[in-house]
C-alpha cells in the first residue's frame, strides 16, 4: 500500500523568494517518487524523478527535491519563485518496480501562489 | 515532437446519455494510462493497457465505464447513462513501457448536467 501527504493545500510566495512545497509519502515497497505540476486548463507535466539513484534530484525550471528515507519525505524547492511558477504542484508515489508499478497515487496537490 | 493529445478538449452532455473520449498517445509508448481528476476524490486511476490489453481495470468506478484500445494505439473511454457525479476532467498518459515515466495529456472537462 501507498500515500501521499501533501501538508500544504495553498502555499502563497513573493515573487524572487524561495519555495517550499512539502510531502510526505508512506510505501511497502522502495519508492519512486515524483513531482508533476498543472498550470490553468493545463495537462500534467513531469517536474522531476526520484528512482534511488541520487537522493537530490534536479528538475526542470529551477526545482529540485531531495528524497529523506528516514524522514519518509519528498519536499520540493526553488531558491527564487517567477510569476510564471504558479500553479498547482502534486507529489505522486508509485512502487520502483514490480507489481503495481505503473500505478501511480497523487497527493490532493498544493496551489501555488506568487505575489508580484 | 507530438505529445498525448486527447480530444475534445470540452464535453458537455445531459445526464443519462453515452459519451466517448479518445486518447492518441505519444507514438511508440505500449502503455496507457486513463485517470478521473475530480474536486471531491483527487487524482485516481481508473485502467491501463497494456499493447491493447487491459490488465487492470479496478479504478473504473462502476460497469457504465468501459475503455478499449486499438493497434496498440489510440484509445476510446466510454461512459455509458453519464451521471452527475461522472462530471471530471479525465486525463489520459502513455508511457514507453509500464515501469517508465507517464506523460500526460492535457485532459478532457466532462459536464454532465
Amino acid at each position: 500500500a501507498q500515500s501521499v501527504t501533501q501538508l500544504d493545500s495553498h502555499v502563497s510566495v513573493s515573487e524572487g523568494t524561495p519555495v517550499l512545497l512539502r510531502c510526505n509519502y508512506s510505501s511497502s515497497y522502495s519508492p519512486s517518487l515524483f513531482w508533476y505540476v498543472q498550470h490553468p486548463n493545463k495537462g500534467l507535466q513531469l517536474l522531476l524523478k526520484y528512482t534511488s539513484a541520487a537522493t537530490l534530484v534536479k528538475g526542470i525550471n529551477g526545482f529540485e527535491a531531495e528524497f529523506k528515507k528516514s524522514e519518509t519525505s519528498f519536499h520540493l524547492t526553488k531558491p527564487s519563485a517567477h510569476m510564471s511558477d504558479a500553479a498547482e504542484y502534486f507529489c505522486v508515489v508509485s512502487p520502483s518496480r514490480g507489481a503495481g508499478s505503473y500505478q501511480l497515487t497523487f497527493g490532493k496537490g498544493t496551489k501555488l501562489s506568487v505575489i508580484p | 515532437g507530438a505529445g498525448v493529445s486527447q480530444s475534445p478538449s470540452n464535453k458537455v452532455t445531459e445526464k443519462g446519455k453515452d459519451v466517448e473520449l479518445r486518447c492518441d498517445p505519444i507514438s511508440g509508448h505500449t502503455a496507457l494510462y486513463w485517470y478521473r481528476q475530480s474536486l471531491g476524490q483527487g487524482l485516481e486511476f481508473l485502467i491501463y493497457f497494456q499493447g491493447n490489453s487491459a490488465p487492470d481495470k479496478s479504478g473504473l468506478p462502476s460497469d457504465r465505464f468501459s475503455a478499449e484500445r486499438t493497434g496498440g494505439s489510440v484509445s476510446t473511454l466510454t461512459i455509458q447513462r453519464t451521471q452527475q457525479e461522472d462530471s471530471a476532467v479525465y486525463l489520459c498518459a502513455s508511457s514507453l513501457e509500464v515501469e517508465d515515466t507517464q506523460y500526460f495529456g492535457p485532459g478532457t472537462r466532462l459536464t454532465v448536467l
